[in-house]
């Protein structure tokens, strides 16, 4: 598509439940990543695919965390047994190249979650 | 951990003026980027600049950037209200986990009053 598309732009859900975010990126662009912004805050890294190779989890902030990038395009971001603080907007972006390079990202309109 | 840190926070100009935002960071960096952010949610790259560059411009918009101290602005001449938004610094840095993906700042709030 002609931008990086996120789905649901909205999502309530209860506390201790599963959610699912879903990020489609640009079509050939072979870096992804997914970042978190609490509300009037920067945004924070949570996980970086590159490619074929082995996503950098790094910022992931519990295991309750975990993504998934199926055949190098769409990826999923579950989060389990959600709690109040994961509440946030789910910002992905993707980009031309991962290592040192000069490509800018393209984000996604986002996903607000709100447990509650 | 903060990597880039934006300066003011908040900042607030008659529509026709100048804005000017500037920002820190810590290590030694490959680019640093410049984005704009409306209402929460999605981010929009404005501009690029390397590390071996000191002055970049894109309409409206002028970067520079200080590596000896480690320090970017960004300057918006005659504002319109439409810029109104969050504008955000992204660095990549060199080496080390940080090369891989953009450390964002805080953000800077610029409000343009008609």
């Amino acid at each position: 598509g002609a931008g990086v598309s996120q789905s649901p732009s909205n999502k309530v859900t209860e506390k201790g439940k599963d959610v699912e975010l879903r990020c489609d990126p640009i079509s050939g662009h072979t870096a992804l990543y997914w970042y978190r912004q609490s509300l009037g805050q920067g945004l924070e890294f949570l996980i970086y695919f590159q490619g074929n190779s082995a996503p950098d989890k790094s910022g992931l902030p519990s295991d309750r965390f975990s993504a998934e990038r199926t055949g190098g395009s769409v990826s999923t971001l579950t989060i389990q047994r959600t709690q109040q603080e994961d509440s946030a907007v789910y910002l992905c972006a993707s980009s031309l190249g991962g290592t040192i390079s000069n490509y800018g990202y393209t984000f996604g309109s986002g996903t607000r979650l709100t447990v509650v | 951990s903060q990597q880039g840190e934006e300066d003011p926070q908040a900042l607030s100009i008659q529509e026709g003026e100048n804005a000017t935002m500037n920002c820190s960071y810590k290590t030694s960096i490959n680019n640093l980027q410049w984005y704009r952010q409306n209402s929460g949610r999605g981010l929009v790259h404005l501009i690029l600049i390397r590390s071996n560059e000191r002055e970049k411009h894109s309409g409206r918009l002028r970067v520079t950037l200080d590596t000896s101290k480690k320090s970017s602005s960004l300057l918006i001449t005659a504002s319109r209200a439409a810029d109104t938004a969050s504008y955000f610094c992204a660095t990549k840095e060199n080496s080390g986990a940080g090369s891989y993906q953009l450390t964002f700042g805080k953000g800077t709030k610029l409000s343009v009053i008609p």
